[in-house]
């Protein structure tokens, strides 16, 4: 089945460690590629995208990820981690074989020691 | 410029009891979604509107009704609740896709006892 899948489904890193959280897909074809982020008792925001062009992507608060085709995969990563980063983590994919619908990772709980 | 609100943030029912959860965007977006977050599930799309009067199925539909009457509003119903649609459920609209981004409301948090 065509899916989205987060490897992790809880982290837990202390301060100033690095973070990468792995997301990997199964649809071929033209991909746009979104991380989500949610804080504890907010609502989803927006971390970062690609769409098409540097395939290493750079979104709010020092987050980046790079887009690798031929492993589809889309690895969120950040070098010094905070505690504010403490969140849940979801990839997401728009994929045009799936109407150009968004379909979620399960999410990756990140959990930052100070 | 109040983004995309729901309401209730909180609710509880009874098996069988029906309700309707409403979702409203300010920013003349075209497209509108209903989530469901379940833990360790991610986001599921239970419908999905891509303009005022069209609704369409997403991945979980089965127990629940939407309407899109007017641009700015998309409503979620529960005909005869279950203790399986126990959930948070979000709303959120974009611009057309695949380009734009989505943009989320704050949750409903809903038990169904």
């Amino acid at each position: 089945a065509q899916s989205v899948s987060q490897h992790n489904h809880h982290v837990i890193l202390s301060e100033a460690a690095s973070l990468e959280l792995g997301c990997n897909y199964s649809y071929g074809g033209t991909v746009n590629l979104f991380w989500y982020v949610q804080y504890p008792g907010q609502h989803l925001q927006l971390l970062l995208k690609y769409f098409s062009g540097d395939p290493l992507v750079k979104g709010i608060k020092g987050f980046e990820a790079e887009f690798i085709k031929s492993k589809f995969s889309f690895n969120l990563r950040k070098p010094s981690v905070q505690w504010s980063d403490t969140a849940e983590y979801f990839c997401a994919v728009n994929a045009r074989e799936y109407g150009n619908k968004l379909v979620f990772g399960a999410g990756t709980i990140l959990r930052v020691k100070s | 410029n109040a983004g995309v609100t729901q309401t209730p943030k909180f609710r509880v029912l009874k098996t069988g009891q029906s309700m309707t959860l409403l979702c409203a965007q300010d920013m003349n977006h075209e497209y509108m979604y209903w989530y469901r977050q379940d833990p360790g599930m991610g986001l599921r799309l239970i419908h999905y509107s891509v303009g005022e009067g069209t609704t369409a199925k997403g991945e979980v539909p089965d127990g629940y009704n939407v309407s899109r009457l007017k641009k700015q509003n998309f409503l979620l119903g529960l005909e005869s609740a279950a203790p399986s649609q126990t959930s948070v459920y979000f709303c959120a609209s974009s611009l057309n896709p695949p380009m734009y981004e989505q943009y989320f409301g704050p949750g409903t948090r809903l038990t169904v006892t």
